[in-house]
């Protein structure tokens, strides 16, 4: 079975400033995809990066990155130069064929 | 291009309905999955369809059916309503099924509150 971690179920962030949000993950698999969603007020989820297991170079996305390390099971998701607009839900969330399973959130309020 | 559409946006039912929720995917996906979540949680699994098969099931009891038409178009039924079926329920498409590594692209679901 496959299982997500999130500690941090709410994080502040000074706009312009850097954030790190973590996500811990724990499966038999050596195949999986780790990702990140955003999920705003209105509901939808917004993808915002992807990390394959195999992947040796962390993936980045723009602002976003992911600090992928592998032997520690750790996934975190780094937002450089944070934006009120970013103000959200964030989830990481592990890939199998079939499903993604989901941690349980971490709240982001940007500050002015 | 339009993404992932699902109606109704909200929907008010009593306990013992049946509920009807749809789905339409992205243009070429063939994979359609659901999710439930409830208020302060992450999502969980509900069913993937592929090719008008189910493909995989979560959790869930015999009340919660889907299906999937030639067109890819879904639907989640769930009968015989109860309160703690109140939730977020949201639809995901992708163009295949069997990779890990292919991201899911979700709609902005159907609020379902049961009173």
């Amino acid at each position: 079975a496959q299982k997500i971690t999130q500690t941090q179920p709410g994080m502040f962030v000074q706009e312009k400033e850097a954030v790190t949000l973590d996500c811990t993950y724990d499966t038999s698999d050596q195949s999986y995809g780790l990702f990140w969603y955003k999920q705003p007020s209105s509901g939808e989820m917004i993808f915002l990066i992807y990390q394959g297991s195999y992947d040796e170079q962390n993936a980045t996305e723009g602002r976003y990155s992911l600090n992928f390390q592998k032997a520690r099971k750790s996934a975190n998701l780094v937002i450089s130069a944070s934006q009120l607009g970013d103000s959200a839900m964030y989830f990481c969330a592990m890939s199998s064929a079939r499903q993604l399973t989901f941690g349980s959130g971490t709240q982001l309020t940007v500050l002015p | 291009d339009a993404g992932v559409t699902q109606s109704p946006t909200h929907l008010i039912k009593t306990r013992g309905q049946h509920v009807t929720l749809r789905c339409s995917p992205i243009s070429g996906h063939k994979s359609v999955s659901w999710y439930q979540q409830v208020l302060g949680q992450g999502p969980q699994f509900i069913f993937q369809y592929y090719e008008k098969e189910e493909r995989g099931r979560g959790n869930f009891p015999d009340r919660f059916s889907a299906r999937q038409f030639p067109n890819y178009s879904s639907e989640l039924n769930v009968n015989a309503l109860l309160l703690g079926d109140s939730a977020l329920y949201l639809c995901a498409s992708r163009l295949m099924f069997g990779t890990a590594n292919e991201k899911l692209f979700f709609g902005s679901g159907t609020q379902l509150s049961v009173l």
